[in-house]
C-alpha cells in the first residue's frame, strides 16, 4: 500500500551546519512532496513542497530536491539555527483528487548553539 | 495570513461517549480533512471532505466516525463511541483544491483524551 519512509528519525547538528532529512515513497504515481516543520505541541507547518515536474527548488535556507526515479526526496537546511530545531515531516499525496497526505514517521532536529 | 481555526483545544471525555470536535477552514478552501496524531507518532489521514461529501477516509476512520459540514463555515468530526484509542491530536486541514499538488494548512489541533 502507499508509504512514506523517513530518516533519521532523530537527527543533532550544531549551529551553523547543514540537516539533511531523506524520505522514499511507494506509489510511483506520487506527484505532491510537502515538508511539514511542527514545534512542540503546535500545528504541522507547511515550510516548502516540490511537485514531481521539478526536480529541486529553493526558499532562502531551505530546499529540497526529488528523484523521481529512485522514488526518494530530501530536505536540506544549510546554516542551521536553534530556532529550526522541531520535528520535520515529509508527505506524499497519490494522484488523484482527494488531496490525502501519507506522512512519514517524523525527524526530530536539534541544533545546537 | 488567514489560519484553520480549532475549538477545543483540549477535551476530555470518559470512554463511551460521544464527541464533537469543531473546524472552521479557511473561507475561500473547498477542501477538508481530518487528520490524527497519536503522542510521539506519525500524522495519518482520517477522512477528506468535499461538496458536502466524503472523498477518502482511510480504515481508520470507521463506522464509529462520521464528519459533517453544518453550516457555510464549520466543519467537523463526531466520535459516537469513542474509545482508549481514539486519545490522540486531531488535525484538520483545508486546501483550495483537492488536487493532489495543492498545500493544505492545517490546525492547532484538538488534544482528544480518553478516560
Amino acid at each position: 500500500g502507499e508509504n512514506v519512509e523517513q530518516h533519521p528519525s532523530t537527527l543533532s547538528v550544531q549551529e551553523g551546519d547543514s540537516a539533511v532529512i531523506k524520505c522514499t515513497y511507494s506509489d510511483s504515481a506520487s506527484n505532491y512532496f510537502p515538508w511539514y516543520k511542527q514545534e512542540l505541541g503546535k500545528r504541522p507547518q507547511l515550510i516548502i513542497d516540490i511537485r514531481s515536474n521539478v526536480g529541486e527548488k529553493k526558499d532562502q535556507r531551505i530546499a529540497v530536491t526529488l528523484n523521481k526515479t529512485a522514488k526518494h526526496f530530501s530536505l536540506h537546511i544549510t546554516e542551521t539555527q536553534p530556532e529550526d530545531s522541531a520535528v520535520y515531516f515529509c508527505a506524499a499525496s497519490m494522484t488523484g483528487n482527494t488531496g490525502k497526505l501519507i506522512f512519514g514517521q517524523g525527524t526530530t532536529l536539534q541544533v545546537k548553539p | 495570513e488567514p489560519e484553520v481555526t480549532q475549538t477545543p483545544s483540549h477535551q476530555v471525555t470518559q470512554m463511551g461517549q460521544e464527541v464533537i470536535l469543531r473546524c472552521v477552514p479557511i473561507s475561500n478552501h473547498l477542501y477538508f480533512y481530518w487528520y490524527r496524531q497519536i503522542l510521539g507518532q506519525k500524522v495519518e489521514f482520517l477522512v477528506s471532505f468535499y461538496n458536502n461529501e466524503i472523498s477518502e477516509k482511510s480504515e481508520i476512520f470507521d463506522d464509529q466516525f462520521s464528519v459533517e459540514r453544518p453550516d457555510g463555515s464549520n466543519f467537523t468530526l463526531k466520535i459516537r463511541s469513542t474509545k482508549l484509542e481514539d486519545s490522540a491530536m486531531y488535525f484538520c486541514a483545508s486546501s483550495e483544491t483537492g488536487f493532489s499538488n495543492q498545500p493544505q494548512h492545517f490546525g492547532d489541533g484538538t488534544r482528544l483524551s480518553i478516560l
